[in-house]
């Protein structure tokens, strides 16, 4: 069974901070790493995506991966209560393959 | 920014019933997909579908289950004989995959309730 695990929360920061999330995967053929958000009742949206190892940044976000740890991460700086959610870590092993998901960790930023 | 849109938002069905939910994906996308989530659970993919044709289904997509292309916009997901625990959120995503690893862009979900 191939996994995707991650704290479910939750992850309370206060405005403004940094929030750190993190997300482990079992399946060493897996190459897309994906962050949805997810508020309650609504459907997941991208948020970013990485492929190689190192980070990527857009805006107030960096994907972190480090394939040879099965690890990747998701920073968010300067955070705001808006950015309270639910993020969800998913990965895949190549193109066009189902993403599989973990279960997520709630975010709350605190004013 | 386009979008893929699903309907109905909400459905409600008794417990033996046959209920579509339709979906009308990006329109320069190849490569579609149907994926739930259960009150509180992760969402857990259901099927794959491209050029006309399944390309992979989990375990959850049995014979009740069948998705088809009727026409060049709408993509459609067919439960025959509904189940109580098939009472979920049901999302669609499409994807273009002209360079690799595309990311999935899903739909605001259609909740169904079985009762």
């Amino acid at each position: 069974q191939k996994e995707v695990e991650q704290n479910s929360g939750p992850l309370s920061v206060p405005e403004g901070a940094i929030a750190s999330l993190n997300c482990t995967y079992s399946d060493r053929g897996s190459q897309s790493f994906f962050w949805y958000r997810q508020y309650s009742g609504k459907s997941p949206e991208l948020i970013m995506f990485i492929y190689s190892n190192g980070d990527k940044e857009d805006g107030r976000f960096t994907a972190q991966l480090n394939k040879a740890s099965q690890y990747v991460s998701l920073l968010i700086r300067d955070s705001q209560p808006s950015d309270s959610a639910t993020y969800l870590c998913a990965v895949n092993t190549g193109t066009a393959s189902k993403l599989t998901f973990g279960t997520g960790t709630r975010l709350q930023v605190t004013l | 920014e386009p979008e893929v849109t699903q309907t109905p938002s909400h459905q409600v069905t008794q417990m033996g019933q046959e209920v579509i939910l339709r979906c009308v994906p990006i329109s320069n996308h190849l490569y579609f997909y149907w994926y739930r989530q259960i009150l509180g659970q992760k969402v857990e993919f259901l099927v794959s579908f491209y050029n006309n044709e399944i390309s992979e289904k989990s375990e959850i997509f049995d014979d009740q289950f069948s998705v088809e292309r009727p026409d060049g916009s709408n993509f459609t997901l067919k439960i025959r004989s509904t189940k109580l625990e098939d009472s979920a959120m049901y999302f669609c995503a499409s994807s273009v995959e002209i360079i690799s690893n595309q990311p999935q862009h899903f739909g605001d979900g259609t909740r169904l309730s079985i009762l």
